[in-house]
């Protein structure tokens, strides 16, 4: 699905770092999501935006800080991750709240 | 709490044969449906969905899925599988209720042999 697009692919990153994950949709949604992937467990929905705003913190811990200066962009800031936060990181976007989500290719993040 | 269970985790089947892969959800509202399916290292392509009307929906890749409200189910097949459907598959379940929330099952795993 080429509508949603995420950078960098791959990230492996130190404890200490700050990092960001970019998410671009060209769908001309209004909705936009962060999930995230870990090896067998389903997927967690991490962040929602509805038209910027954010309407969804699933519990997030705050070294995770998300962005989403307008309705075509979304970022994930990441610092001072742990270990146990590599996974994948998908975006997702939909027309509305209530649509069917057109997911990212991801971001493998490796937290070392 | 809504839930939504895929109960086989790996599924087998041979080239050609149908396909029947299950999906169970538990949810307090009238839900809408979905099928995504995964292949390794990247995202989730949408194959179908149902919000209302004909319970028996059709896909893409050939894929259906059938809306049982008094089962709670929402199982997807295929008529004769083929070696590229190898991948992941996840059933979503969301509501108008609860908004932008969709709940995932933890998906299914499907091989093909040849």
């Amino acid at each position: 699905e080429t509508g949603v697009t995420q950078t960098p692919r791959h990230l492996v990153m130190g404890m200490t770092n700050k990092k960001s994950l970019k998410c671009e949709q060209h769908l001309g949604h209004n909705a936009m999501y962060w999930y995230k992937q870990s090896a067998k467990k389903p997927l967690e929905l991490m962040f929602v935006y509805n038209f910027k705003e954010q309407t969804e913190n699933n519990s997030v811990p705050s070294r995770f800080s998300p962005e989403c200066p307008n309705s075509s962009h979304l970022f994930l800031h990441l610092h001072t991750l742990q270990p146990e936060d590599s996974a994948l990181y998908l975006c997702a976007s939909s027309h509305d709240h209530l649509g069917e989500q057109y997911f990212g290719p991801g971001t493998r993040l490796t937290v070392t | 709490a809504q839930s939504v269970t895929q109960p086989d985790i790996h599924i087998t089947v041979s080239e050609g044969a149908s396909l029947e892969l299950r999906c169970n959800y538990s949810y307090g509202a009238t839900p809408y449906l979905f099928w995504y399916v995964q292949s390794p290292g990247q995202g989730l392509q949408l194959l179908l969905k149902y919000f209302s009307g004909d319970t028996l929906v059709q896909g893409i890749k050939g894929f259906e899925a059938e809306f049982k409200r008094s089962q709670s189910s929402f199982n997807l097949r295929k008529p004769s599988v083929h070696w590229s459907d190898a991948a992941e598959y996840f059933c979503a379940v969301g509501a108008k209720e609860y908004g932008n929330k969709l709940v995932f099952g933890a998906g299914t795993i499907l091989r093909v042999k040849s």
